[in-house]
């Protein structure tokens, strides 16, 4: 099964508006990413956010961590519609063998109309 | 500067055809490499990742496999693709502070 599970599956917001997006991991992590993805590309990557951080911002991105609730979210500030995109969160498990290895969830997808 | 090169960028290959998709790094040594595969609308799943020539793991049996000739060289293989290896295929390497994807490959077995 899947280590990280976004919540909401999908997301439509207009020009401006907030877009809060979360991500639930069911073991102990070394870090937690997002991900961008345009449709039909590759992955870009957003922000990591370490397992003893509670919050990280870039620029219009906040992320905060609660690892006793095993959560992640993920806001964007007065979003655009180049925003449209999937959004993924990815955990990094702790483990002798995880070698760095991500798990992804299903993703977001957000839609940013004007 | 770090970069990642992926191609070809679509492929459209018949069942039981071969398949070999590269992937090089650039500004970097000995790096981590990873192949990832995509399911239309789902996340990523992890096929195999790399932390040295010649090393190569597997996170889940398949139909395909991988090798690394070259520190900065990750190819994906087939000796005969199956209609269920469709899918859209990323390469990544980590730097620590998290992934560099690809463009990915868009296959479809046909």
């Amino acid at each position: 099964s899947q280590q990280g599970e976004e919540d909401p599956q999908a997301l439509s917001i207009q020009e401006g508006e907030n877009a809060t997006m979360n991500c639930s991991y069911k073991t102990s992590i070394n870090n937690l990413q997002w991900y961008r993805q345009n449709s039909g590309r590759g992955l870009v990557h957003l922000i990591l956010i370490r397992s003893n951080e509670r919050e990280k911002h870039s620029g219009r991105l906040r992320v905060t961590l609660d690892t006793s609730k095993k959560s992640s979210s993920l806001l964007i500030t007065a979003s655009r519609a180049a925003d449209t995109a999937s959004y993924f969160c990815a955990t990094d498990k702790i483990g002798t063998d995880s070698w760095g290895k991500l798990q992804f969830g299903a993703g977001t997808q957000v839609v940013v109309t004007p | 500067s770090q970069t990642i090169h992926q191609w070809p960028a679509t492929l459209v290959q018949p069942v039981g055809s071969p398949l070999s998709l590269e992937c090089t790094v650039e500004g970097t040594s000995n790096p981590n490499l990873y192949w990832y595969r995509q399911a239309a609308g789902r996340g990523l799943q992890l096929l195999f990742y790399s932390v040295g020539i010649g090393q190569i793991s597997s996170e889940v049996p398949q139909n395909l496999s991988a090798s690394r000739p070259q520190d900065r060289q990750f190819i994906l293989s087939s000796k005969k693709l199956l209609l269920s290896d469709s899918g859209f295929y990323l390469c990544a390497w980590s730097s620590g502070e998290g992934y560099t994807f690809g463009s990915g490959t868009r296959l479809t077995v046909v």
